[in-house]
């Protein structure tokens, strides 16, 4: 059981908005704003969309948003592309002893 | 260009022992913290443990905790992760992995696959 919780799958249509959620606790989503978000591809490495929970790195379109609420974090993808179809994992530092944890991962499926 | 390599995965028995190696080229490797990150097939991402730019500071999941280790040389650019006491459960991909921002990874190898099985 991963120690963040994300939904199993999402899906949405070319053009429409998704939100995937990741909820933890105080002592790591809603203590810490030390959230990341990445997107994987079959076979591939994962690639960071957000960091620090609301920041996109250089090269990252701006269709990918983050936000957090108490102990709940926020992947918001806008317009969606047939590439946008993935595997996204939340991860977060945490004050527990191991450090830092990922959520079980979401499959965005595009319609 | 910004690379990892990793390598040293191998199908290895129960209990036995593994190390693997991490090169990094295309950027100063002593000045970043840098992680271990497994996939176990068809599972989702696991971070396993992290070590601080200068070697002065490790990390690691309490799943790993005492059966692995993590080191580097910054001479010649490389991490590396002892695996023992190898149990199934540690079957999985092994991403060496840049650690840029707080907490997060902006560089991953492509990993290399490690397998438990007798």
């Amino acid at each position: 059981q991963s120690a963040l919780t994300q939904p199993a799958s999402v899906s949405g249509s070319p053009g429409q908005s998704i939100t995937i959620s990741c909820t933890g606790t105080s002592s790591d989503v809603g203590g810490y704003n030390h959230v990341s978000w990445y997107q994987q591809h079959p076979g591939k490495a994962p690639k960071i969309m957000i960091y620090e929970v609301t920041n996109r790195p250089s090269g990252v379109s701006n269709r990918f948003s983050g936000s957090k609420s108490g102990n709940t974090a926020s992947l918001t993808i806008s317009g969606l592309q047939a590439e946008d179809e993935a595997d996204y994992y939340c991860s977060s530092y945490t004050s527990g002893s191991t450090f830092r944890v990922f959520g079980g991962g979401t499959k965005l499926t595009v319609l | 260009e910004v690379q990892l390599v990793e390598s040293g995965g191998h199908l290895v028995q129960p209990g036995g022992s593994l190390r693997l190696s991490c090169a990094a080229s295309g950027f100063t490797f002593s000045n970043y913290w840098m992680s271990w990150v497994r996939q176990a097939p068809g599972k989702g991402l696991e971070w396993v443990a992290n070590i601080k730019y200068d070697g002065t500071e490790k990390n690691y999941v309490d799943s790993v905790r005492g059966r692995f280790t993590v080191s580097r040389d910054n001479a010649r650019n490389s991490m590396y992760l002892q695996m023992s006491t190898l149990r199934a459960e540690d079957t999985a991909v092994y991403y060496c992995a840049r650690d840029a921002y707080p907490y997060a990874v902006d560089v991953w190898g492509q990993g290399t696959t490690v397998t438990v099985s007798s």
